[in-house]
Protein backbone atom coordinates (compact mmCIF):
# COMPACT_ATOMS: atom_id res chain seq x y z
CA UNK A 1 0.00 0.00 0.00
CA UNK A 2 1.02 3.40 -0.88
CA UNK A 3 1.42 6.18 1.61
CA UNK A 4 -0.78 9.19 1.80
CA UNK A 5 -0.39 12.30 -0.34
CA UNK A 6 0.88 15.49 1.96
CA UNK A 7 2.54 18.10 0.47
CA UNK A 8 6.05 18.72 1.94
CA UNK A 9 6.02 21.88 3.19
CA UNK A 10 3.76 24.84 4.14
CA UNK A 11 4.44 27.95 5.66
CA UNK A 12 2.48 30.95 7.66
CA UNK A 13 3.08 34.35 9.50
CA UNK A 14 2.84 34.39 13.06
CA UNK A 15 -0.92 34.86 13.48
CA UNK A 16 -2.34 33.72 10.50
CA UNK A 17 -3.86 30.18 9.14
CA UNK A 18 -2.18 27.33 7.21
CA UNK A 19 -4.22 24.08 6.28
CA UNK A 20 -2.05 20.84 5.61
CA UNK A 21 -3.84 18.26 2.82
CA UNK A 22 -3.65 14.19 3.51
CA UNK A 23 -4.48 12.45 0.41
CA UNK A 24 -5.74 9.00 0.39
CA UNK A 25 -7.84 6.34 -1.19
CA UNK A 26 -11.44 4.80 -0.26
CA UNK A 27 -9.65 2.25 0.67
CA UNK A 28 -7.80 4.21 3.87
CA UNK A 29 -8.61 7.95 4.09
CA UNK A 30 -12.15 7.58 2.67
CA UNK A 31 -13.27 4.40 3.83
CA UNK A 32 -12.63 4.87 7.70
CA UNK A 33 -13.04 7.74 10.37
CA UNK A 34 -9.96 7.15 11.55
CA UNK A 35 -7.45 9.37 10.67
CA UNK A 36 -4.98 11.16 12.51
CA UNK A 37 -2.32 14.20 13.15
CA UNK A 38 0.99 14.37 14.58
CA UNK A 39 3.15 16.78 15.39
CA UNK A 40 6.96 16.02 15.58
CA UNK A 41 9.62 18.41 16.81
CA UNK A 42 13.47 17.80 15.54
CA UNK A 43 14.97 15.31 17.31
CA UNK A 44 11.81 14.20 19.36
CA UNK A 45 8.95 11.56 19.03
CA UNK A 46 5.89 12.50 17.55
CA UNK A 47 2.73 13.88 19.31
CA UNK A 48 -0.81 13.01 18.52
CA UNK A 49 -2.57 16.40 17.46
CA UNK A 50 -5.80 15.37 16.17
CA UNK A 51 -7.40 11.66 15.91
CA UNK A 52 -10.67 10.04 14.53
CA UNK A 53 -10.55 13.37 11.98
CA UNK A 54 -11.55 15.59 14.10
CA UNK A 55 -10.95 14.80 17.94
CA UNK A 56 -8.31 16.70 19.62
CA UNK A 57 -6.66 15.16 22.59
CA UNK A 58 -6.72 17.04 25.57
CA UNK A 59 -4.28 19.61 26.13
CA UNK A 60 -3.89 20.52 22.10
CA UNK A 61 -4.92 23.66 21.95
CA UNK A 62 -7.97 24.33 19.68
CA UNK A 63 -6.09 26.46 17.43
CA UNK A 64 -5.36 22.41 15.80
CA UNK A 65 -8.45 21.43 14.10
CA UNK A 66 -9.08 18.60 11.55
CA UNK A 67 -11.61 17.15 8.61
CA UNK A 68 -12.04 14.95 6.35
CA UNK A 69 -14.03 15.29 2.46
CA UNK A 70 -14.00 12.29 0.38
CA UNK A 71 -10.24 10.56 0.47
CA UNK A 72 -9.20 14.33 1.31
CA UNK A 73 -8.41 14.65 5.50
CA UNK A 74 -6.45 18.39 6.16
CA UNK A 75 -5.18 19.84 9.41
CA UNK A 76 -6.22 23.44 10.08
CA UNK A 77 -3.36 25.56 12.57
CA UNK A 78 -5.25 28.59 13.32
CA UNK A 79 -3.32 31.86 15.27
CA UNK A 80 0.41 30.20 14.22
CA UNK A 81 2.82 30.60 16.45
CA UNK A 82 6.20 30.25 16.50
CA UNK A 83 6.31 26.85 18.56
CA UNK A 84 4.05 25.56 16.24
CA UNK A 85 7.21 25.06 13.53
CA UNK A 86 7.66 21.60 13.09
CA UNK A 87 6.75 18.09 10.88
CA UNK A 88 3.23 16.79 10.49
CA UNK A 89 2.50 13.93 9.66
CA UNK A 90 -1.18 12.24 9.02
CA UNK A 91 -2.11 8.54 9.38
CA UNK A 92 -4.87 6.46 8.28
CA UNK A 93 -6.33 2.88 9.32
CA UNK A 94 -6.26 0.44 6.65
CA UNK A 95 -7.75 -2.34 7.24
CA UNK A 96 -4.72 -4.41 8.67
CA UNK A 97 -2.07 -1.65 8.32
CA UNK A 98 -1.90 1.71 8.99
CA UNK A 99 -0.86 4.40 6.50
CA UNK A 100 1.17 7.62 7.27
CA UNK A 101 1.55 10.44 4.83
CA UNK A 102 5.38 11.69 3.57
CA UNK A 103 4.93 14.39 6.49
CA UNK A 104 4.95 18.46 5.82
CA UNK A 105 7.11 20.97 7.29
CA UNK A 106 5.56 23.94 8.48
CA UNK A 107 7.59 26.83 8.51
CA UNK A 108 6.60 29.80 10.46
CA UNK A 109 8.01 33.65 8.97
CA UNK B 1 0.91 8.89 33.35
CA UNK B 2 1.39 6.39 30.11
CA UNK B 3 4.83 5.59 29.64
CA UNK B 4 6.29 3.68 27.10
CA UNK B 5 10.20 3.25 27.73
CA UNK B 6 12.22 1.63 24.76
CA UNK B 7 15.99 -0.11 25.30
CA UNK B 8 17.91 -2.65 22.78
CA UNK B 9 18.93 -0.01 19.70
CA UNK B 10 22.52 -0.21 18.34
CA UNK B 11 24.79 -1.42 15.76
CA UNK B 12 24.53 -4.42 13.89
CA UNK B 13 25.89 -5.85 10.95
CA UNK B 14 23.95 -6.64 7.59
CA UNK B 15 22.36 -9.73 8.60
CA UNK B 16 22.62 -9.74 12.05
CA UNK B 17 19.81 -9.42 14.31
CA UNK B 18 18.94 -7.76 17.55
CA UNK B 19 15.45 -7.47 19.97
CA UNK B 20 13.84 -4.33 21.26
CA UNK B 21 11.86 -4.48 24.20
CA UNK B 22 9.52 -1.44 25.77
CA UNK B 23 8.23 -1.38 29.22
CA UNK B 24 4.95 0.02 29.69
CA UNK B 25 3.37 1.71 32.53
CA UNK B 26 0.59 4.06 33.53
CA UNK B 27 -2.22 1.95 31.48
CA UNK B 28 -3.57 -1.47 31.22
CA UNK B 29 -0.95 -3.40 29.12
CA UNK B 30 -3.48 -6.09 28.29
CA UNK B 31 -6.02 -4.27 26.53
CA UNK B 32 -4.56 -1.85 24.26
CA UNK B 33 -3.01 -3.16 20.83
CA UNK B 34 0.57 -2.24 20.60
CA UNK B 35 2.43 -1.19 17.07
CA UNK B 36 5.91 -0.76 15.65
CA UNK B 37 6.70 2.15 13.44
CA UNK B 38 10.16 3.32 12.32
CA UNK B 39 11.73 6.72 10.54
CA UNK B 40 14.68 6.35 8.67
CA UNK B 41 16.90 9.24 9.08
CA UNK B 42 15.63 12.46 7.40
CA UNK B 43 12.59 10.36 6.46
CA UNK B 44 8.61 10.33 7.19
CA UNK B 45 6.82 7.42 9.66
CA UNK B 46 6.72 3.46 8.60
CA UNK B 47 4.22 1.44 10.22
CA UNK B 48 5.61 -1.63 10.58
CA UNK B 49 3.59 -4.35 13.03
CA UNK B 50 0.96 -4.40 15.19
CA UNK B 51 -0.27 -7.13 17.74
CA UNK B 52 -3.35 -6.78 19.49
CA UNK B 53 -4.11 -7.04 23.81
CA UNK B 54 -4.03 -10.96 23.84
CA UNK B 55 -1.48 -11.37 21.17
CA UNK B 56 -4.53 -13.17 18.95
CA UNK B 57 -4.27 -10.88 15.52
CA UNK B 58 -0.81 -9.74 14.59
CA UNK B 59 -0.02 -7.72 10.85
CA UNK B 60 3.11 -7.01 9.22
CA UNK B 61 3.93 -4.64 6.99
CA UNK B 62 5.45 -6.36 3.22
CA UNK B 63 8.74 -4.72 3.98
CA UNK B 64 9.47 -6.73 7.18
CA UNK B 65 7.23 -10.04 7.05
CA UNK B 66 9.49 -12.60 7.39
CA UNK B 67 11.92 -11.09 8.63
CA UNK B 68 10.72 -9.15 11.79
CA UNK B 69 8.96 -10.64 15.04
CA UNK B 70 6.22 -8.87 16.68
CA UNK B 71 5.42 -10.30 20.59
CA UNK B 72 4.36 -9.10 24.17
CA UNK B 73 4.13 -10.38 27.56
CA UNK B 74 1.77 -9.20 29.36
CA UNK B 75 2.81 -10.54 33.13
CA UNK B 76 5.23 -8.34 32.31
CA UNK B 77 3.65 -5.00 30.73
CA UNK B 78 6.09 -5.36 27.68
CA UNK B 79 6.52 -4.93 23.96
CA UNK B 80 9.22 -6.33 21.81
CA UNK B 81 10.29 -6.75 18.15
CA UNK B 82 12.86 -9.52 17.24
CA UNK B 83 14.70 -8.50 14.10
CA UNK B 84 16.33 -10.42 11.97
CA UNK B 85 18.27 -10.54 8.18
CA UNK B 86 18.68 -7.17 8.89
CA UNK B 87 19.61 -4.67 5.84
CA UNK B 88 20.81 -1.22 5.47
CA UNK B 89 17.51 0.11 4.44
CA UNK B 90 16.28 -0.81 8.09
CA UNK B 91 18.66 1.75 9.44
CA UNK B 92 16.01 4.20 11.53
CA UNK B 93 14.69 4.85 14.72
CA UNK B 94 11.86 2.28 15.84
CA UNK B 95 9.71 3.77 17.52
CA UNK B 96 6.78 1.38 20.57
CA UNK B 97 3.49 3.12 20.31
CA UNK B 98 -0.30 2.28 21.92
CA UNK B 99 -2.89 1.65 19.44
CA UNK B 100 -4.02 0.38 16.64
CA UNK B 101 -6.27 2.34 14.31
CA UNK B 102 -5.28 5.60 16.48
CA UNK B 103 -1.30 5.85 17.94
CA UNK B 104 -1.70 7.93 21.03
CA UNK B 105 1.56 7.40 23.01
CA UNK B 106 4.91 6.94 21.87
CA UNK B 107 8.57 6.18 23.49
CA UNK B 108 11.15 7.63 23.40
CA UNK B 109 12.46 5.48 20.16
CA UNK B 110 15.65 3.33 19.84
CA UNK B 111 18.15 3.63 17.15
CA UNK B 112 19.15 0.76 15.07
CA UNK B 113 22.21 1.03 12.68
CA UNK B 114 22.90 -1.55 10.13
CA UNK B 115 26.15 -1.31 8.84
CA UNK B 116 29.48 -3.09 8.44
Amino acid sequence: QSALTQPPSASGSPGQSVTISCSGTSSDVGGYDYVSWYQQHPGKAPKLMIYEVIKRPSGVPDRFSGSKSGNTASLTVSGLQADDEADYYCSSYAGSSVLFGGGTKLTVL
Amino acid sequence: EVQLVQSGGGLVQPGGSLRLSCAASGFNFNIYSMTWVRQAPGKGLEWLSHISGSSTNIYYADSVKGRFTISRDNTKNSLYLQLNSLRAEDTAVYYCVRGRSTIDYWGQGALVTVSS
